[in-house]
């Protein structure tokens, strides 16, 4: 079975832009989770989507959004980058999107703001 | 508030030792769940083991083990007959029973030399 994949790989931004990430979970998987890593820290939430439904957010500003689909992928947006959003954006997902729930991580896609 | 702290940024040992990867936390919940992840060069964070809060029997996994102690809030992870391909970042994470998301530690960095 497919892992969580995650597109594009790797996506050079200039500030000011609008960059859109894309995941598609594990098949069967109801919820997707994105956290943002900067380079040489750990994974900071972002946001948890479950059954097309927000769930959780973490402490990011509104330029932040993301959505779910029927299908249960899901779409990270970010408006207006700045530099500081360069990072490695993680997508994992997870059966019931419960704490007791495996989370299983993509690649991620990491973004370079020039 | 959670919070997870792994006080080792870098640690280089030579294949066959052991090394014990250190990882305390915080929190306010009776109930929590904590995570070891591993994260090779190719950014993918792999799940190692989850623990409950109510759990603190210590788990051996092959070479692998991990110490629970709620006394002492830790919850560290040892690498017994280290082997080249344990090299990578090694997350420590916390998640409470009431919250959708995972809190990361800034992670430690394993080096095996030959």
């Amino acid at each position: 079975d497919a892992g969580v994949t995650q597109s594009p790989t790797h996506l050079i931004k200039t500030r000011g832009q609008h960059v859109t990430l894309r995941c598609s979970p594990i098949s069967g998987h109801k919820s997707v989770s994105w956290y943002q890593q900067v380079l040489g820290q750990g994974p900071q939430f972002i946001f948890q989507y479950y059954e097309k439904e927000e769930r959780g957010r973490g402490n990011f500003p509104d330029r932040f959004s993301a959505r779910q689909f029927p299908n249960y992928s899901s779409e990270l947006n970010v408006n207006a980058l700045l530099l500081g959003d360069s990072a490695l954006y993680l997508c994992a997902s997870s059966s019931l999107g419960v704490v007791t729930d495996t989370q299983y991580f993509g690649p991620g896609t990491r973004l370079t703001v020039l | 508030a959670q919070k997870v702290t792994q006080a080792q940024t870098e640690i280089s040992v030579v294949e066959k030792e052991d090394v014990t990867l250190d990882c305390v936390y915080e929190t306010r919940d009776t109930t929590y769940y904590l995570f070891w992840y591993k994260q090779p060069p190719s950014g993918e964070l792999v799940f190692l083991i989850r623990r409950n809060s109510f759990d603190e029997q210590n788990e051996i996994s092959g070479r692998y083990s991990w110490n629970f102690q709620k006394s002492t809030s830790s919850f560290n992870f040892t690498i017994t007959a280290s082997q080249v391909v344990d090299s990578a970042v090694y997350f420590c994470a916390l998640s409470e029973r009431s919250a959708s998301k995972i809190i990361f530690g800034s992670g430690t960095r394993l080096s095996i030399r030959p």
